[in-house]
């Protein structure tokens, strides 16, 4: 089973500020996702990648940009931090096989507040 | 609307008792993982579908692809199964993406 970790795990940041999400895989998956929870709802992709150095946007890019400088290694920035982009934000990782081809593994998630 | 539908959005059990989770989708899903997430706000790999279904202990998933839905039996229902559970539906138009739906809240009683 993948191991996926978040850092932080919680972090507490400014209006405007610029905010670093990182995610870390062990097993040797491709694919790596970033989502975002809000309170109540179910999760929404941010971006994602297949390959190092390479990311994609997914159905809510505004406002996040990715960084995929290995294949162990995802990270999300927010480069103007704003209220609207308090949330818990989870990273998930696959790999195609021929068992359970994309089947996503998620780490512990960080919980992010804005103020 | 919402490509993934679930329901219901919340559910009661007494302790014992069995129920069924439903997932409806507008999207072309080829596959579909089902989630618990537990009061720590982990997420918990329950399964994973192609279609057709899946067994394992007191749970039970369905997939049907020609008619767009999925379900999740729960049977003989403990306090431990509290918690929300999600569908998500990879679309076979998009690539290996999940389309997660809303989640049901499901409070086990004693």
């Amino acid at each position: 089973e993948a191991a996926v970790t978040q850092s932080p795990r919680s972090k507490v940041a400014v209006t405007g500020g610029k905010v670093t999400l990182s995610c870390h895989q062990t097993n040797n998956h491709d694919y790596m996702y970033w989502y975002r929870q809000d309170t109540g709802h179910g999760l929404r992709l941010i971006h994602y990648s297949y390959v190092a150095d390479s990311t994609e946007k997914g159905d809510i890019p505004d406002g996040y940009k990715a960084s995929r400088p290995s294949q162990e290694n995802f990270s999300l920035i927010l480069e103007l931090a704003s209220l609207s982009q308090t949330a818990v934000y989870f990273c998930a990782s696959s790999t195609p096989d021929w068992v359970s081809s994309y089947e996503q593994y998620f780490g512990p998630g960080t919980r992010l507040t804005v103020l | 609307g919402d490509k993934v539908k679930q329901s219901p959005s919340a559910l009661s059990l007494q302790e014992g008792t069995n129920s069924a989770l439903r997932c409806n989708f507008s999207i072309a899903a080829t596959t579909v993982q089902w989630f618990l997430q537990n009061p720590r706000g982990s997420l918990i790999n329950l399964f994973y579908l192609v279609p057709g279904t899946k067994e394992n202990g007191r749970l039970k998933s369905a997939f049907d692809s020609k008619e767009s839905y999925s379900t999740l039996h729960i049977r003989d229902a403990q306090l431990e199964d509290s918690g929300t559970y999600f569908c998500a539906a990879e679309d076979g138009n998009a690539g290996a993406k999940l389309t997660f739906g809303g989640g049901t809240r499901l409070t086990v009683r004693p």
